[in-house]
């Protein structure tokens, strides 16, 4: 079936580190993919989002590039800041459902 | 602008005890609905999902239950609470493509 794999965590960066989370997935025709991150205690929020072959979504200074060749949509920030601290979560929507599936999520802790 | 409630925040249950949690969603008309578990180190666990009301799939056989009464009301249920039902409950709504969460509802069970 279709699923999505995260790095494990915790990732633990100095401030304006450059920060790579990956994630790759498995699915049947062109699913839609995501970012969600979630604050301490909150709900989760999109970070970006990419529908198809080679699109690149960015938000924030984050970026991920949907890349099927290799079912890759791994995310990148040039340089952390303390509050990028969250936990971050790799989702993707199968082409014609409206069902998600989110990895297992990876925690990012960036220290000052 | 949309906006989504779940209520209540946090919820202490002891074991055996009955369940209920609540979503709203605001500002649109006919959303799909989801409810998310999400336990303590681990993912979030697609449980129900709606396309309209009394349209319920269910992703996991467990014994939880799932209505949608109205169409932007979700309410998720239990009759009798388990220590693994203790988890970060999330609503959420979307239109077809990005999903929007609520603030979700901590549940413990003791």
């Amino acid at each position: 079936g279709d699923s999505v794999t995260q790095m494990e965590g915790p990732v633990t960066l100095s401030e304006e580190a450059f920060l790579t989370i990956n994630c790759t997935y498995t699915a049947t025709g062109y699913p839609s993919l995501f970012w969600y991150v979630q604050y301490p205690g909150e709900g989760l929020q999109l970070l970006l989002k990419a529908t198809k072959a080679d699109d690149k979504g960015s938000n924030k200074g984050f970026e991920a590039t949907y890349r099927k060749e290799t079912t890759s949509f791994h995310l990148e920030k040039g340089s952390v800041q303390v509050s990028d601290s969250a936990v971050y979560f790799c989702a993707l929507t199968p082409s014609g459902t409206y069902k998600y599936i989110f990895g297992t999520g990876t925690r990012l802790k960036v220290l000052a | 602008s949309q906006t989504i409630h779940q209520w209540p925040a946090t919820l202490v249950q002891p074991v055996g005890s009955p369940l209920s949690l609540e979503c709203t969603v605001e500002g649109t008309s006919n959303p799909n609905l989801y409810w998310y578990r999400q336990a303590a180190g681990r993912g979030l666990q697609l449980l129900f999902y709606s396309v309209g009301i009394g349209q319920i799939s269910s992703e996991v056989p467990q014994n939880l239950s799932a209505s949608r009464p109205q169409d932007r009301q979700f309410i998720l249920s239990s009759k009798k609470l388990l220590l693994s039902d203790s988890g970060f409950y999330l609503c959420a709504w979307g239109p077809g493509g990005e999903q929007f969460f609520g603030p979700g509802t901590r549940l413990t069970v003791l």
